[in-house]
This record gives structure tokens, C-alpha cells and sequence, in this order.
């Protein structure tokens, strides 16, 4: 099992949905907790980060933890076709190596 | 602007050859990481370093070397011992405390 699952998608949505991106894990170290979008042949640019469980909101973005039920979820409001991209969830115990999830890919359709 | 420099952006080997890649940071940060993305597969951790003159290996440093003898840089050789290196190599740093990872644009290496 790995030690973090992510749906790969590919998830298409129209202009202005709301979002839904998730990540379970199984490591209960994870404290650090991060999400990542990627465009197509560019590096990963950090979106969001969040230290141990609850919620964090920045502009249409919100972050979610559950560390009981080891969840971690993504929220994208109104969604615009900018939004296009691969997300990868990210965590970490140590604050020394970062585990990834495999990404799932978001279309935005106009 | 400080940030992550890759190069080359497109690479190109052909077999039992080696190659290197270039990884350079301005943003004074100590820990540098190579990391290499597979279509489905996520990014895998190759090699790491937190300090100067000081490196370890990830899940997957097998046919790959790294040096670190400047804090700016951390270059990454694919040896002819890897087996399957065509893949879209990411170069990270990251700061003392916690603030996540900065990425370099990546490198594309493809075997001809």
C-alpha cells in the first residue's frame, strides 16, 4: 500500500463548479500538509499548506485535514479554466523529505 | 528574483551514456532535492541533500549520482546504469523551518 493515494482522474468539470480534490494516507506521523498544482511541463508550485488537522482558506481555495480518518481534501470555488492543471497532495513528518501523491488531473471546461 | 534554474530544459541521450543535469538556487536555502516524474506514477525521490558536502539517497537513487559541493547547486549525473531514464527530472530546495518545497521548470531527458 502506498503510503499516499490520490485518484489520478482525469476530472472535467464546467466553468464555475465547485471542486473536489482528496488524498488519503496511512502514515499517522504526517503533520505537514500540502498541495501542489502543476501545469502541463512545468515545475509543482505550492498552493496551499496546513500544519496538523482543520481548515485553510485562501481566496477560492480551501484546504481540509482530517488527521482521524487520515483525509485530506481540496476545495476550488468557482472554478475558471486557468484551473486546468494536475494537483498533488504532499505531506510530511519530519519537515526533511516530502511524500507525494500521484496527482489527479483537473480540466476546466468553459 | 530568486528562485530555481534547470538546465538544460531538453535532454537528450543515447545509450551508455552518461549525463548531467544542472540545478541552481539563489534562494539561500540548505536543503536541495531530486526528484523524477513518470506519467501516473507521482514524483519519486531520487536524491537528497541538507547541507554542503553532505547527501542521501531516496527511494529510487539506483543508476543516478549527486554532488554538493556548493550550496547553490546540487547537479544530477544519469549513468549508464539506469536502465529506464527517459522521464521529467524536478530539482526542489526548501528552507530552514517548514514552507514547503520551491521547484525548479524540470528537465525532460529522453533516450535516443
Amino acid at each position: 500500500q502506498k503510503e499516499v493515494e490520490q485518484d489520478p482522474g482525469p476530472l472535467s468539470v464546467p466553468e464555475g463548479a465547485i471542486v473536489s480534490l482528496n488524498c488519503t494516507y496511512s502514515n499517522s506521523a504526517f503533520q505537514y500538509f500540502m498541495w501542489y498544482r502543476q501545469y502541463s511541463r512545468k515545475g509543482p508550485e505550492l498552493l496551499m499548506y496546513t500544519y496538523s488537522s482543520g481548515n485553510k482558506e485562501d481566496g477560492r481555495f480551501t484546504a481540509q485535514v482530517d488527521k482521524s480518518s487520515k483525509y485530506i481534501s481540496l476545495f476550488i470555488r468557482d472554478s475558471q479554466p486557468s484551473d486546468s492543471a494536475t494537483y498533488l497532495c504532499a505531506m510530511d513528518s519530519s519537515a526533511s523529505k516530502i511524500i507525494f501523491g500521484s496527482g489527479t488531473r483537473l480540466s476546466i471546461r468553459p | 528574483d530568486g528562485g530555481i534554474t534547470q538546465s538544460p530544459k531538453y535532454l537528450f541521450r543515447k545509450e551508455g551514456q552518461n549525463v548531467t543535469l544542472s540545478c541552481e538556487q539563489n534562494l539561500n536555502h540548505d536543503a536541495m532535492y531530486w526528484y523524477r516524474q513518470d506519467p501516473g506514477q507521482g514524483l519519486r525521490l531520487i536524491y537528497y541533500s541538507q547541507i554542503v558536502n553532505d547527501f542521501q539517497k531516496g527511494d529510487i537513487a539506483e543508476g543516478y549520482s549527486v554532488s554538493r559541493e556548493k550550496k547553490e547547486s546540487f547537479p544530477l549525473t544519469v549513468t549508464s546504469a539506469q536502465k529506464n531514464p527517459t522521464a521529467f527530472y524536478l530539482c526542489a530546495s526548501k528552507a530552514g523551518g517548514y514552507y514547503g518545497y520551491t521547484f525548479g521548470s524540470g528537465t525532460r531527458l529522453t533516450v535516443v
